[in-house]
């Protein structure tokens, strides 16, 4: 079972305008979430994280917004530019009972492609 | 300060043979995590390391196997592999396990 979902495989937003980028989880375990943004023939590259203690983190161009009561992140990018074209994946990690955290759990990402 | 890397950046082994990938974190960073991504099941987490110690494991079978050097540095080994095995293997490394995971650029498998 996915349990960081994605649902949008691909996005269009035109230049200057608000990105939205949306990811919903199931498991009420995670407690830090993250944003990476991709190229193809690369690694993720990290853009912004948030931990459960708060609902909102902001960097730059890009917000994040975590409601965990509807267990629903998003990422706001405002202006969107032409190279924010790529694809956006949210993850999400469990703090383990023992200490420490365990591996990331991706959504399967969001292709955003940013119109001129 | 220099990113994660990885080596070799392409690869191509024939199936039943086995394969060792190389990641070297950044400097001061002392988990290194793996992770396999496929067209079809995306970015899935293999294994983590922190102090030379395996701390998690995903869910792949004992053909994937890694370890990690007292300086950090950490190498994946996969046997006998078969095709699905083709992927695009990426390295990640964290100050500590607890936070944000930076990753390399990847290693490019394809098993024939």
């Amino acid at each position: 079972d996915q349990q960081v979902k994605q649902n949008s495989p691909s996005l269009s937003v035109q230049e200057g305008r608000i990105s939205i980028l949306n990811c919903d989880y199931t498991n009420s375990m995670f407690d830090y979430f993250l944003w990476y943004k991709k190229y193809p023939a690369e690694g993720p590259t990290f853009l912004i994280s948030i931990s459960s203690i708060k609902d909102k983190n902001e960097d730059g161009r890009f917000t994040v917004f975590l409601n965990k009561s509807a267990k629903h992140l998003s990422l706001h990018i405002v202006p969107s530019q032409p190279g924010d074209s790529a694809v956006y994946f949210c993850a999400a990690r469990q703090r383990l009972s023992g200490g420490g955290a365990d591996g990331l759990t991706f959504g399967k990402g969001t292709h955003l492609i940013i119109q001129p | 300060k220099a990113g994660v890397t990885q080596t070799p950046r392409y690869l191509i082994k024939t199936r039943g043979q086995q394969v060792t990938l190389s990641c070297s974190p950044i400097s001061g960073h002392r988990s290194v995590s793996w992770y396999q991504q496929t067209p079809g099941q995306g970015l899935q987490f293999l294994f983590e390391y922190f102090s030379e110690t395996q701390r998690n494991k995903g869910n792949f079978p004992g053909r994937f196997s890694g370890r990690q050097f007292s300086n950090s540095r950490s190498e994946m080994n996969v046997s006998t592999l078969e095709l699905g095995d083709s992927a695009l293997y990426l390295c990640a490394s964290s100050a500590s396990m607890n936070t944000e995971a930076f990753f390399g650029q990847g290693t490019r498998l394809t098993v024939v």
